[in-house]
């Protein structure tokens, strides 16, 4: 167990749906990134908050939106789902700016069908 | 822009074998480097890392040393397992990252008995 808890762990939905991804992170850690990754195994980062802020943004898609709650866990919401956001979802965390690295979560397996 | 170049994959070996996954950076800073692990159907782990010049992370028998005048980071380990097999991903952070983590893009190894 990483402390950084991700669920739902797998999630089936059709075209044209919403659903939500639940992430919280290592107890202590104030940043929140949320990360992509699909077949070809490569990781596309989402967004990061920080302390309940965005603080950077990757190659989101204005269907997907995010948001850092006051107890520090984030939810990441996909819309208008098409078959390619099909991916494995990410969540990861970090005490701060620094050379920590990241915890990650074990993540959310979506499939769009 | 900070950069991360990997070998490309997969990498076949069969047990016992000498293990080496290259990994080369580019930063304008002094950044911190890591190795992160993916076994098959999990999250990503931190396997070791590297703050500083010349510095030598190493973690279950594996190891990278920090070269600054070849600007790499190398993942060796001298007798792998089939326990082994998994995606190996190289990152850095620095400042001129946000200390965000940049990614390589991941070298898939296959061990077999």
């Amino acid at each position: 167990d990483s402390g950084v808890t991700q669920t739902p762990k797998h999630l089936i939905t059709a075209t044209g749906q919403r659903v939500t991804l639940r992430c919280s992170p290592r107890s202590g850690d104030l940043s929140v990134y949320w990360y992509q990754q699909s077949l070809d195994q490569g990781l596309q980062f989402l967004i990061q908050y920080y302390n309940g802020e965005e603080r950077a943004k990757g190659n989101i898609l204005e269907r997907f939106s995010a948001q850092q709650f006051p107890d520090l866990h984030s939810e990441l919401n996909l819309s208008s789902l098409e078959l390619g956001d099909s991916a494995l979802y990410f969540c990861a965390s970090s005490v701060d700016r620094g050379p920590y690295g990241y915890t990650f979560g074990s993540g959310t397996r979506l499939t769009v069908v | 822009g900070d950069s991360v170049t990997q070998m490309e994959g997969p990498v076949t070996l069969s047990e016992e074998a000498f293990l080496t996954i290259n990994c080369t950076y580019t930063a304008t800073g002094y950044p911190s480097l890591f190795w992160y692990v993916q076994y098959p159907g999990e999250g990503l782990q931190l396997l070791l890392k590297a703050t500083k010049a010349d510095d030598k992370g190493s973690n279950k028998g594996f190891e990278a040393t920090y070269r600054k005048e070849t600007t790499s980071f190398h993942l060796e380990k001298g007798s792998v397992q089939v326990s082994d097999s998994a995606v190996y991903f190289c990152a850095l952070s620095d400042m001129d990252s946000n200390y965000q983590l940049i990614w390589g893009a991941g070298t898939k190894l296959i061990i077999k008995p």
